[in-house]
């Protein structure tokens, strides 16, 4: 079962424009990750926030995690072609990492 | 550091033949994973393994999935016989320590299989 679901679906921008993606689950959790995947591709790791942090970054990556809505958010800043790829949320209960639906992002250059 | 190596990186078989994919995780990591994703989904976990041993495989089709994690290093996944809802592509992960202990998950370029 899947316990992450991704908002939006799908995404397109223009490069230099910033992208939102959200994600929302239903148990609690020890931490939340945050993946990417480029097509045909496996699955990098971006970031990852504790259940008792609020917000972290890493270089254009900006991640807010709110524990009472059970929601995060991924902001990836002055976006670039490069950027365009799926973006996917997992969430670490106490004994294993369960993703989400995905966000596909597409930058326009 | 070199990554989580799979293969074949390709596999074309038809329904009801066998099928077998192999994964050598990163030198040290105690902990493997298999996961499957659907065209269009997430992954989902298949398989867990904790050096050798098996710590989740409850989403794993047992009746069809297989697999074993050789001297806790190796690792192979089988299906047999393959139904044409196993085309999928078969992600194989691992991390250094086990989940719950917030570790990031190192995956391989998958194998993807069409069941024909």
């Amino acid at each position: 079962s899947q316990q992450g679901e991704e908002d939006p679906q799908a995404l397109s921008i223009q490069e230099g424009e910033n992208a939102t993606m959200n994600c929302s689950y239903k148990t609690s959790i020890n931490n939340l990750q945050w993946y990417r995947q480029n097509s045909g591709r496996g699955l990098v790791h971006l970031i990852l926030i504790r259940s008792n942090e609020r917000e972290k970054h890493s270089g254009r990556l900006r991640v807010t995690l709110d524990t009472s809505k059970k929601s995060s958010s991924l902001l990836i800043t002055a976006s670039r072609a490069a950027d365009t790829a799926s973006y996917f949320c997992a969430t670490e209960g106490t004994d294993k990492l369960i993703f989400g639906t995905g966000t596909r992002l597409q930058v326009f250059p | 550091e070199a990554g989580v190596a799979q293969s074949p990186r390709y596999k074309i078989i038809e329904k009801r033949q066998s099928v077998a994919f192999w994964c050598n995780p990163i030198s040290g990591h105690a902990t493997l994973y298999w996961y499957q994703q659907i065209l269009g989904q997430g992954p989902k976990l298949l398989i867990q393994f904790q050096n050798n041993g098996v710590v989740d495989d409850s989403q794993l089709p047992k009746d069809r999935f297989s697999a074993e994690r050789l001297k806790g290093v190796d690792s192979t996944l089988k299906i047999q016989p393959a139904k044409l809802e196993d085309s999928a592509v078969y992600l194989c992960a691992s991390s250094l320590g086990h989940t719950g202990t917030n570790e990031k998950l190192l995956f391989g370029s998958g194998t993807q299989l069409s069941v024909l």
